[in-house]
Formats: C-alpha cells, sequence, structure tokens
C-alpha cells in the first residue's frame, strides 16, 4: 500500500514564527502536492512538484514556499506564519499519467495547523 | 479556475440514487473524482480522460462531457458506507499547476 505520512497531525504557532510541515511518500512517485483545505472553499493548491528540486506555483503560493532535495520528500514552508494561514494542510503523491500529469493522488492524514 | 460542484449537499436513503455534477468554465484534460469521509484524507475514486478513457472504482460510475466541459458522478443503490464529501478534480492545462478541486459535495446516507 502506499503510505503518505506528514511529519504532524496537529501543530500551533505564533504569528511571524517561520514553519516547516513535512511530507514523506514511499512510492517512488515522482509528483507531489502541497495542498490547504478550508470549509467552503474545498482543496486549493499551494504548489506542485513534479520532480528533484522542480517546483511549480499552484493556485495560493503567496506566503509559501516548498522544498525538494529528495524524491519521497517534500516540504512545505511558511516563512513568516500569519493568522489567515490557520488550515488544514493536505500532501499528496502520485505517479504521472498518460493523457493527463497526475494519476491518482494519496494523500497523506493532514497537518492542522493554528497560528496564533 | 475552480469547478463548481452541484449540489453543495444531499441527504439520500440506502438503497437510493443520486448524482453529483461538476462543471468548469475552462477545456479540462481530465476530471478526477475523490470521496473524503469525516477526519480522514480524500481517497481517489475515478479519473475520466478526453477520448473517453476511465479508470477507477468499479461500483461507482461517471461521464465526461468534454464539449461542454462537465462530469457527472452516479452513485446508484447508495451504501451507508458511500456517506461523505466528494470533490471533483479538474485538470486545464498539461502541467500538474493546473490541477483544481471543487468545493465539494456533502452526501448523507441514512438507513
Amino acid at each position: 500500500d502506499v503510505k503518505v505520512t506528514q511529519s504532524s497531525r496537529y501543530l500551533v504557532k505564533r504569528t511571524g514564527e517561520k514553519v516547516f510541515l513535512e511530507c514523506v511518500q514511499d512510492m517512488d512517485h515522482e509528483n507531489m502536492f502541497w495542498y490547504r483545505q478550508d470549509p467552503g472553499l474545498g482543496l486549493r493548491l499551494i504548489y506542485f512538484s513534479y520532480d528533484v528540486k522542480m517546483k511549480e506555483k499552484g493556485d495560493i503560493p503567496e506566503g509559501y514556499s516548498v522544498s525538494r532535495e529528495k524524491k519521497e520528500r517534500f516540504s512545505l514552508i511558511l516563512e513568516s506564519a500569519s493568522t489567515n494561514q490557520t488550515s488544514m494542510y493536505l500532501c499528496a503523491s502520485s505517479f504521472p499519467y498518460t493523457g493527463a500529469v497526475t494519476d491518482t493522488q494519496y494523500f497523506g492524514p493532514g497537518t492542522r495547523l493554528t497560528v496564533l | 479556475q475552480q469547478p463548481v460542484q452541484s449540489p453543495q449537499a444531499v441527504i439520500l436513503r440506502e438503497g437510493e440514487d443520486a448524482v453529483i455534477n461538476c462543471s468548469s468554465s475552462k477545456a479540462l484534460y481530465s476530471v478526477h473524482w475523490y470521496r473524503q469521509k469525516h477526519g480522514e484524507a480524500p481517497v481517489f475514486l475515478m479519473i475520466l480522460l478526453k477520448g473517453g478513457e476511465q479508470k477507477g472504482h468499479e461500483k461507482i460510475s461517471a461521464s465526461f462531457n468534454e464539449k461542454k466541459q462537465q462530469s457527472s458522478l452516479y452513485l446508484t443503490a447508495s451504501q451507508l458506507s458511500y456517506s461523505g464529501t466528494y470533490f471533483c478534480g479538474t485538470e486545464i492545462g498539461n502541467t500538474g499547476n493546473q490541477f483544481y478541486f471543487g468545493t465539494g459535495t456533502s452526501l448523507t446516507v441514512i438507513p
């Protein structure tokens, strides 16, 4: 079974702190994604990576950066956390797919981040 | 860019059928469907590609109208286990950062 793990289920940080969210997948997937999920807004893509050191901005990249130094690990960084970044953060990974960019996405359990 | 889902919520009795719709204002490369149960991660259901190829769940079916940029998910003879929030995801380009999920449809199946 594919396993996507995230470093924390719950995290509480203060405004202005630098926050690291880690995601690790064990299926040798090329693609990795970071989403945030808010009530009524669904899942919104923050960043996408299709290979080591390769990244593309998603729909809402402002205030976030990412790092992918190894194929299995994709980190989301909040350089200076703000209260409007309080949210559920979900990581996903997938193979590419012929005819589309992404095949089945496998999601991690999520990190609920609260910024005070 | 975000697709529109309808209805926002639906309540069914066991055995009833439901249809969830997903509509985009952009031409689509593919449509994906996921289900998320409360407190859990989203789980893959189906992928529908331009040209008619499909991949996914045996007991759930879906359609993709490329010309209308719409997809529908059909849940027949619903079971209690079908309860959850259903999301469609749409690829509007051939790069991974052009993937957009809808806002979700909450489906509750009652005995």
